[in-house]
């Protein structure tokens, strides 16, 4: 089992849309999560990270995490093509951070 | 502020050639990592520093990756030599220890490693 999970995709979502994102980790002893956007050719560039259970918003991203569940989502509300690109889930124990493979996301116009 | 500098950002090598890979933190930042990206993965984490001192160096092959951060600052990656499988993508990362609750690590633009 890998350590960070996401769902396979591509998503593909219209213009205006909200997309939705899930990652599953299998270690309960993670501490804090974090989602990064990655364009294709690019670096991660960090949206935002969460370490309470409950919902984390900043602008029109909301990041939700359940520990109970070891799962953690992204949504993007009202996307916009500049959304699209990879977006990779990570999961931090000790100092380590695991990423997931990532989920690519396409905002068709 | 300015954020991570590697260099370079593309090379070139025929195998068994060695390669190295340079890294510049963000100022202020104490901890610094390697990391590895193959297409279509995430990336993986092969060295972190906390100022001089490898502090987790268990993914790194060290029979041909070698790394340094002699002055806390500026870090070097090293490949020798270097093979096939290790055309990837070598990222860069450096964080300053815990920030609001999180050790955020930001990314340098990475170097694109084709190894033919």
């Amino acid at each position: 089992q890998k350590e960070v999970e996401q769902n396979s995709g591509p998503l593909s979502v219209p213009e205006g849309a909200i997309a939705s994102l899930n990652c599953t980790y299998s270690d309960r002893g993670s501490q804090s999560f974090f989602w990064y956007r990655q364009y294709s050719g690019k670096s991660p560039e960090l949206i935002m990270f969460i370490y309470s259970n409950g919902d984390k918003e900043d602008g029109r991203f909301t990041a939700q995490l359940n520990k109970a569940s070891q799962y953690v989502s992204l949504l993007i509300r009202d996307s916009q093509p500049s959304d699209s690109a990879t977006y990779l889930c990570a999961v931090m124990n000790d100092y380590k951070l695991s990423f997931g493979a990532g989920t690519t996301v396409t905002v068709r116009a | 502020e300015a954020g991570v500098v590697q260099s370079p950002r593309y090379k070139i090598i025929e195998k068994k050639q060695p390669v190295a890979f340079w890294c510049n933190p963000i100022s202020g930042h104490n901890t610094l990592y390697w990391y590895l990206q193959n297409l279509g993965q995430g990336p993986e984490l092969l060295i972190r520093y906390e100022n001089e001192e490898a502090v987790d160096d268990s993914q790194l092959p060290k029979d041909r990756f070698s790394a340094e951060r002699l002055k806390g600052v500026d870090s070097t990656l090293k490949i020798q030599p270097a093979e096939l499988g290790d055309s990837a993508v070598y990222l860069c990362a450096s964080s300053n220890g815990r920030e609001e609750g999180a050790d955020t690590q930001y990314f340098g633009p990475g170097t694109r490693l084709t190894v033919l």
